[in-house]
């Protein structure tokens, strides 16, 4: 069945650091992917989205990179700044599966 | 204010008892899903319902039932047969669901404790 998933439980970097989150997924049918942001303890917001006809798309200060051949996705946050710590997933929508996430801590 | 609404926040019930969590949304959106949230996992799919008077069972449907009523509210019962209900509840909307690729929206979420 489809399944995504996180490399990594969590990451730690410094403020002003660019962040690099990574997700991969297991059905080459897949085609929409969304990154969600999770605060403790509140529901997650959307981030970012994109489509399997796209390799990267970009928003304000990140970046999701598409790579079909190898079935990986990765977030990446631009200067990052204390309030971006959070858990960060990825998610399969046309199949309405999430991964574990990565928790995300920057120190300033 | 356009949105998702979870209620209660925390929510306390004795192990055999049933309990509702409640979802509505104000977005005219379509559809409606209900996610349970454990550590270390990722979003598991309970339900979900593409329209009113309609809902399917996701991945971990045993346990727990659902209504559709109403297009904005899509209220979630955690049933006594739950083997382990104690988690964190979200409840999602999106315009449409299956062929549309379609935001979903999440509510803050109810953290049910069962004793």
């Amino acid at each position: 069945g489809e399944s995504v998933g996180l490399h990594l439980p969590t990451l730690s970097v410094q403020e002003g650091d660019n962040s690099i989150i990574n997700c991969a997924y297991s059905n080459s049918a897949s085609d929409y992917f969304i990154w969600y942001k999770q605060e403790s303890g509140k529901g997650p917001q959307f981030i970012i989205d994109i489509r399997s006809n796209m390799d990267k798309r970009q928003g304000q200060r990140v970046t999701v990179l598409l790579n079909k051949t190898v079935k990986h996705l990765s977030l990446q946050i631009a200067a990052t700044q204390p309030g971006d710590s959070a858990v960060y997933f990825c998610g399969n929508f046309q199949k309405l599966v999430f991964g574990t996430g990565t928790r995300l801590l920057v120190s300033p | 204010d356009g949105g998702i609404t979870q209620s209660p926040k925390y929510l306390f019930r004795k192990e055999g008892q049933n309990v509702t969590l409640s979802c509505e949304q104000n977005l005219n959106h379509d559809a409606m899903y209900w996610y349970r949230q454990d550590p270390g996992q990722g979003l598991r799919l309970i339900y979900y319902s593409q329209i009113v008077n309609d809902f399917q069972k996701g991945d971990i449907a045993e346990g727990y039932s659902v209504s559709r009523e109403k297009k904005e509210s899509f209220p979630l019962t955690v049933t006594s047969a739950q083997k382990n209900p104690t988690a964190f509840y979200l409840c999602a909307s999106s315009i449409g669901v299956d062929g549309g690729i379609y935001e979903q929206y999440f509510g803050p979420g109810t953290r049910l404790t069962v004793t």
